[in-house]
């Protein structure tokens, strides 16, 4: 069985561009999670889905930040425009269920570096 | 709200050492916690996990004892190999859906 897959697995950007990151959970989870770790910083939480859609996007850091799930399938999260604060690890992560029995299974991250 | 707080690092340790990473954590009653390893240029994987009060959770020699009393899931390896060298990161939900809080992690590096 597929894990969770991330694409692009490195970006680098120019500061004012636009990327788009995409995550393919695992087949059949329901819940799709985004997160991020900048800096070296602890691992933030940025939002939630539920098939397609959004339950949960507090941790967003503002509107230049974008998240979609079309269909309830594959997710995607458009950063327009970059930052240099952007820089960082943005991690996807799936899972069936939220109850306690279930496993969050997380992707291997996209770096992303923004100039 | 949760939250956990993560012994700082970076760790180095010689090949066979003894391990322990401190996490301790605030929580609303008694959520499960987790440990989550990044091993070079892979992606978080799920270590181990307890899901009550007093359990242990345990893999690949790596321990860790949800203790309510000291509000602690200390990571612990009685002896560690160059393959272990990775982020390790604690964690616990912080919302109805399971979102965790992680630590800020610990980079450990075992020297041959």
């Amino acid at each position: 069985e597929a894990g969770v897959t991330q694409f692009p697995s490195h970006s680098v950007i120019e500061k004012g561009q636009t990327v788009t990151l995409r995550c393919d959970p695992i087949s059949g989870h329901d819940n799709l999670y985004w997160y991020r770790r900048v800096m070296g910083k602890e691992i933030k939480f940025l939002l939630h889905f539920v098939k397609e859609s959004k339950q949960d996007e507090s941790g967003m850091p503002n509107n230049r930040f974008l998240a979609e799930r079309t269909g309830g399938t594959y997710s995607t999260l458009k950063v327009q425009p970059a930052e240099l604060e952007d820089s960082g690890v943005y991690f996807c992560a799936s899972s069936q269920g939220i109850s306690s029995g279930n496993t969050i299974y997380f992707g291997e991250g996209s770096w992303l570096t923004v100039v | 709200g949760n939250s956990v707080t993560q012994m700082e690092g970076p760790v180095t340790l010689s090949e066979e050492a003894f391990l322990t990473i401190n996490c301790t954590y605030t929580a609303t009653g008694y959520p499960s916690l987790f440990w989550y390893v990044q091993y070079p240029g892979e992606g978080l994987q799920l270590l181990l996990k307890a899901t009550k009060a007093d359990d242990k959770g345990s893999n690949k020699g790596f321990e860790a004892t949800y203790r309510k009393e000291t509000t602690s899931f200390h990571l612990e390896k009685g002896s560690v190999q160059v393959s272990d060298s990775a982020v390790y990161f604690c964690a616990l939900p912080i919302g109805s859906a399971r979102q965790l809080t992680f630590g800020s992690g610990t980079q450990l590096t075992v020297l041959p």
